[in-house]
């Protein structure tokens, strides 16, 4: 069963828009939220990550927003460019193991 | 490049035949991970090792299926007797023990059965 929801499946923006990835999970044994990046014929690559005691983070136009009592977490793209079309996946983990989401195709119009 | 690397790249199969895919991790990572995507789909945890003992495997791993890690470096996984469900990107990431949710992907293998 998939442990992580993400949404949507895909979405499109302009230059410079936000686009904002949303993630829930249940099983609250989880204890870090990373997101990965994945561009075609790529494997993912780690972008950003939070733990449940922080509320936000960022990284550069990165930011994620974590909120542990609705189980639920995003990622926003502050200022986004052409360059930052690509497939995100959120995922879960305790240990080793890693729970992703389905992901999200987002496409960044010049 | 010290990054994860696979080989081959691609690998084109007709149904039954056994194929064998081949992971070099980061060198000083001792934790090595495979993983399936599937088209649409987020990565899913098949199995891993920690140096060269394997330690977990998940139910979508099958008896088809097997992976080892000789002397704690590369890894190989074969899959036998493939099927047309078999068809997916196998991807291998490797961490440190004590940074282990830090984990860096290879860029896969993509398999194809015909």
């Amino acid at each position: 069963q998939q442990q992580v929801k993400q949404s949507p499946q895909s979405l499109i923006v302009q230059k410079g828009g936000i686009p904002i990835i949303n993630c829930a999970y249940e099983n609250t044994a989880f204890d870090y939220f990373p997101w990965y990046q994945q561009f075609p014929g790529k494997g993912p690559a780690l972008l950003i990550a939070i733990r449940p005691d922080v509320s936000e983070k960022k990284e550069g136009r990165f930011t994620i927003s974590f909120n542990k009592s609705a189980k639920q977490f995003s990622l926003h793209i502050m200022d986004s460019q052409p360059g930052d079309s690509a497939t995100y996946f959120c995922a879960a983990s305790y240990d080793y193991k890693l729970s992703f989401g389905a992901g999200t195709t987002v496409t960044v119009r010049a | 490049d010290t990054g994860v690397s696979q080989d081959p790249r691609h690998k084109i199969t007709k149904r039954g035949q056994n194929v064998t895919f081949r992971c070099d991790p980061i060198s000083e990572h001792n934790r090595l991970y495979w993983y399936r995507q599937t088209l649409g789909q987020g990565p899913e945890f098949l199995t891993y090792f920690q140096n060269e003992a394997q330690l977990e495997k998940s139910r979508l791993l099958s008896d088809r299926f097997s992976a080892e890690r000789p002397k704690g470096s590369f890894s190989t996984l074969e899959i036998q007797r493939t099927e047309q469900g078999d068809s997916a990107m196998y991807l291998c990431a490797s961490s440190l023990i004590d940074s282990y949710e830090t984990q860096y992907f290879g860029p896969g293998t993509r398999l194809l059965v015909l």
